[in-house]
């Protein structure tokens, strides 16, 4: 059964605060995703990777940076947290392998920022 | 920038019903989409894909149809059921040959009145 798993499913943290979101996949993707979900936008892309210690930004990089330092792992960090990044975020993965683009996505993580 | 987007927020049909959910694309360079499901605290699941040299392509009571010239793309679900409510995403690939990558619109929901 194929997995993508984040390591919280909920997080309560203080503006100001160095937050990790991990994220891991066992499907041997090359590449991986960091989405926000927000009411009435939809998922947003935010950075993504294509391969080890490679990141592109997506849509809305700014107070965000990734790490991807192992294949399976892509690491999520706002480095100063505050209250508009408030919101759900979503871990993805596709593999460049066969026909389909399918991506697998994570649970999520709903992060609240006081 | 170039972005995918959904036409109504919110659908609602009566059980039994067909559902018509509708997508409208900018990237004309886009050679792939995919609609994806979400449930109520769930990640996205893919429902059915279509490449970009196909018009039409059918699942289990689900339709995909895929209009070039007008940059529209469309989910229909036959005979709608409760367990059909959710909310419906579009997304394209916007990595390009070899690598793959998804932007989603801002989702409809759909709700099944019994």
């Amino acid at each position: 059964d194929v997995k993508v798993t984040q390591s919280s499913r909920y997080l309560v943290k203080r503006t100001g605060e160095k937050v990790f979101l991990e994220c891991v996949q066992d499907m041997d993707h090359e590449n991986m995703f960091w989405y926000r979900q927000d009411p009435g936008l939809g998922l947003r892309l935010i950075y993504f990777s294509y391969d080890v210690k490679m990141k592109e930004k997506g849509d809305i990089p700014e107070g965000y940076s990734v790490s991807r330092e192992k294949k399976e792992r892509f690491s999520l960090i706002l480095e100063s947290a505050s209250t508009n990044q408030t919101s759900m975020y979503l871990c993805a993965s596709t593999g460049n392998r066969g026909l389909s683009t399918e991506a697998f996505f994570g649970q999520g993580t709903r992060l609240t920022v006081v | 920038g170039e972005s995918v987007g959904l036409h109504l927020p919110t659908l609602s049909v009566q059980e039994g019903d067909n559902s018509i959910i509708n997508c409208a694309y900018s990237n004309s360079a886009s050679d792939y989409f995919i609609w994806y499901k979400q449930e109520s605290g769930k990640g996205p699941q893919f429902i059915i894909d279509i490449r970009s040299n196909m018009d039409k392509r059918q699942g289990q009571r689900v339709t995909v149809l895929l209009n070039k010239t007008v940059k529209h793309l469309s989910l229909q679900i036959a005979a709608t059921q409760p367990g059909d409510s959710a909310v419906y995403f579009c997304a394209e690939n916007i990595g390009g040959t070899g690598r793959r990558a998804l932007t989603f619109g801002s989702g409809t929901r759909l709700q099944v009145q019994p």
